[in-house]
């Protein structure tokens, strides 16, 4: 089975922090994406990557950053941590860029910015 | 990405099969059909897909209607495990750029499991 490990379930920053979420995929797997989880507003995608040093963003990349430095780790930026960032980041893997390959979800990030 | 609909929540007994209905009545003719669930504390997980034929895998069976714009998700037996947020999402495998990782999860049904 696929693994995606987040290295921490629940983190408290505070605000104007610098904030790091990593995540680890054992499945070679080319693509990995970073969401945020919150009530009412479903998943939404801040970044994802294709490839190692490659990224795009996603629907909401606004004060998030990422880095890709090798394949199976894909890390989430917080450049200066703000309350508004208080949610659950759920990090995703897939083998194949289109939409038909199953995301594997990591268990979770919940971060509180205070 | 085309809108899906469920209910809020649903119930069942331990043991019953359970049938999660989703309404998707502006799907293309591209999207395939996803499922996910979200057990408690946990990312969500993959359950099943399809595009036009019924399918089964070992976690659950997809019906899908003839004009394609509803599905149902079976469980063939519940059990308390099953307890999970189950969300039913529409899929375009040609589209680029954000949309493929783009999962417009919605609400998603609440599935209770009762002993």
């Amino acid at each position: 089975d696929v693994k995606v490990t987040q290295s921490s379930r629940y983190l408290v920053k505070r605000t104007g922090e610098k904030v790091f979420l990593e995540c680890v995929q054992d499945m070679d797997h080319e693509n990995m994406f970073w969401y945020r989880q919150d009530p009412g507003l479903g998943l939404r995608l801040i970044y994802f990557s294709y490839d190692v040093k490659m990224k795009e963003k996603g629907d909401i990349p606004e004060g998030y950053s990422v880095s890709r430095e090798k394949k199976e780790r894909f890390s989430l930026i917080l450049e200066s941590a703000s309350t508004n960032q208080t949610s659950m980041y759920l990090c995703a893997s897939s083998p194949y860029p289109e939409g038909l390959s199953p995301l594997h979800f990591g268990n979770g990030t919940r971060l509180t910015v205070t | 990405d085309a809108k899906t609909t469920q209910p809020n929540s649903m119930e069942s007994n331990e043991e019953e099969p359970v049938h999660l209905p989703c309404n998707h009545s502006t799907i293309s003719g591209t999207d395939y059909i996803h499922w996910y669930r979200q057990l408690p504390s946990q990312g969500p997980e993959y359950v099943i897909h399809g595009l036009t034929s019924n399918v089964n895998n070992r976690m659950a069976s997809l019906a899908i209607a003839e004009d394609r714009k509803s599905s149902t998700l079976i469980l063939h037996r519940a059990t308390l495990r099953d307890a999970a947020v189950y969300y039913c999402i529409l899929r375009d495998p040609n589209a680029g750029g954000t949309s493929y990782g783009k999962l417009t999860f919605g609400q998603g049904t609440i599935l209770t499991v009762h002993p």
